[in-house]
């Protein structure tokens, strides 16, 4: 069954620096996300993404987040400046238009 | 905006009973609800996909159904077993996917 693959699957940094978070989406999906979940809290929606540009964002993506489709393949979030509340997992998802979302299985962003 | 919640937060059953999961949201204007399942500290895994235009859907021991003008969803798991402890999420796609908060079930030997 066709997986969303993410990496790392574990990211420490320390606060101010930046990271990229990677993802392969299903290479027949066009619509890409973006969702993080802070520990005990609700998956929550930052960003979606089709046709090469963002098509909705939420007010957590702010200007310190970016989204980037820099191939055919690959889906990333970079965060210019981390802070410690952006610790968190941060999840990857593709769809097809209304077709239900996969999800891949995470990124944990730990800053310090 | 959309609101999901999902009752009970927390679930502990014998092993081989049957249980009932609820979630319920605000804005009936789907296109669809997804169950899934996460493992502690793990991702997503897609259980169930109901479409607006669908009653119910099966999967195994799982069935979900979907009252789209009521605005709530049941997750119906048969026979539950202790490989079925997990939290058990619920999310309705409108514009964005929104999720609940979750209802964790342990199932005990």
């Amino acid at each position: 069954e066709p997986e969303v693959t993410q990496t790392p699957s574990h990211q420490v940094t320390q606060m101010g620096q930046e990271v990229i978070l990677r993802c392969v989406p299903i290479s027949n999906h066009l619509y890409f996300y973006w969702y993080r979940q802070i520990l005990g809290q609700k998956v929550e929606f930052l960003v979606s993404f089709y046709n090469n540009e963002i098509s909705e964002k939420s007010e957590i993506f702010d200007d310190q987040f970016s989204v980037e489709r820099p191939d055919g393949s690959n889906f990333t979030l970079k965060i210019r400046s981390t802070k410690l509340e952006d610790s968190a997992m941060y999840f990857c998802a593709s769809s097809v238009l209304r077709g239900g979302y996969t999800f891949g299985s995470g990124t944990r962003l730990t800053v310090v | 905006k959309q609101e999901v919640t999902q009752i009970p937060a927390a679930l502990s059953v014998p092993e081989g009973e049957n249980l009932v999961l609820n979630c319920s949201f605000t804005d009936s204007a789907i296109y669809n609800l997804q169950w899934f399942r996460q493992d502690p500290g793990k991702g997503l895994t897609s259980l169930l996909l109901i479409q607006s235009s669908q009653r119910e859907q099966t999967s195994g021991r799982l069935n979900a159904s979907l009252d789209k003008s009521s605005g709530r969803s049941t997750l119906y798991i048969a026979a539950s077993q202790p490989g079925d402890s997990a939290t058990y999420l619920c999310a309705v796609e409108g514009e964005k996917l929104v999720f609940g908060k979750g209802t964790k079930l342990t199932v005990n030997p």
